[in-house]
């Protein structure tokens, strides 16, 4: 069985800042690695994803994030935020080549202030 | 439609009463997913459903629950005897059967909030 921690449940920032939103998985089995965003008042968006290949991902709006195999983390990194991304943000995880459920965390919720 | 759509997207009920919540995926998508969202929790994977048939309801939490999709399309989850501990936002998700990351992968409807009192 798969697990996900989400090591903060909340991180304000201010704007322009770097942030980091952490999360770390567990797993006997391969996995896909996914993070999604829940903007205010509107569904689940799917961020970015790491199926396999490159280790480091990137979303079309600057985030990214990097799969440590030996450290089993899928840490959510943006250099610069702005105040249109404080949503709340979800780690979650499938088995390799599972097309059923995925498995997610508490959530962690990105406040950027002005 | 553009998206998964679901119906209503607010429901309030009484304890002990029965309800039904409708899901309709993007035409063309054989998976389809419900989850609920406890306030302030993850969403948590209920049933999955491939074409007709439930491939996987390990999640659903007890016999109260029960969730059908007869032409594998439009989906329905339906409650028994609700109880306040079923207060959630059911969510649905679907995604197309050829994709590489499954379920990962889905498009989530905006959710179903269910009130019992």
């Amino acid at each position: 069985a798969q697990s996900v921690t989400q090591l903060d449940s909340q991180v304000p920032v201010f704007e322009e800042a770097p942030v980091e939103l952490r999360c770390n998985y567990s797993s006997s089995v391969s996995v896909y690695l996914f993070w999604y965003v829940q903007y205010p008042n509107q569904g689940l968006q799917l961020l970015l994803k790491y199926l396999s290949g490159s280790t480091l991902v990137e979303s079309i709006n600057g985030f990214e994030a990097e799969f440590n195999k030996s450290q089993t983390s899928f840490h959510l990194r943006k250099p610069s935020v702005h105040i249109s991304d404080t949503a709340e943000y979800f780690c979650a995880v499938t088995r390799a080549g599972n097309t059923g459920k995925l498995i997610f965390g508490q959530g962690t919720t990105l406040q950027v202030k002005p | 439609g553009a998206g998964v759509s679901q119906t209503p997207s607010n429901k309030v009920t009484e304890k002990g009463k029965y309800v039904e919540l409708r899901c309709d995926p993007i035409s063309g998508h054989t998976a389809l997913y419900w989850y609920r969202q406890s306030l302030g929790q993850g969403p948590e994977f209920l049933i999955y459903f491939q074409g007709t048939g439930a491939a996987d309801d390990s999640g659903l939490p007890n016999d109260r629950f029960f969730a059908v999709r007869p032409e594998g399309s439009v989906s329905t989850l339906k409650i028994q005897r609700t109880e306040r501990g079923d207060s959630a936002v059911y969510l649905c998700a679907s995604s197309p059967r050829e994709r590489v990351g499954g379920a990962g992968e889905a498009f989530f409807g905006q959710g179903t909030r269910l009130t019992v009192v």
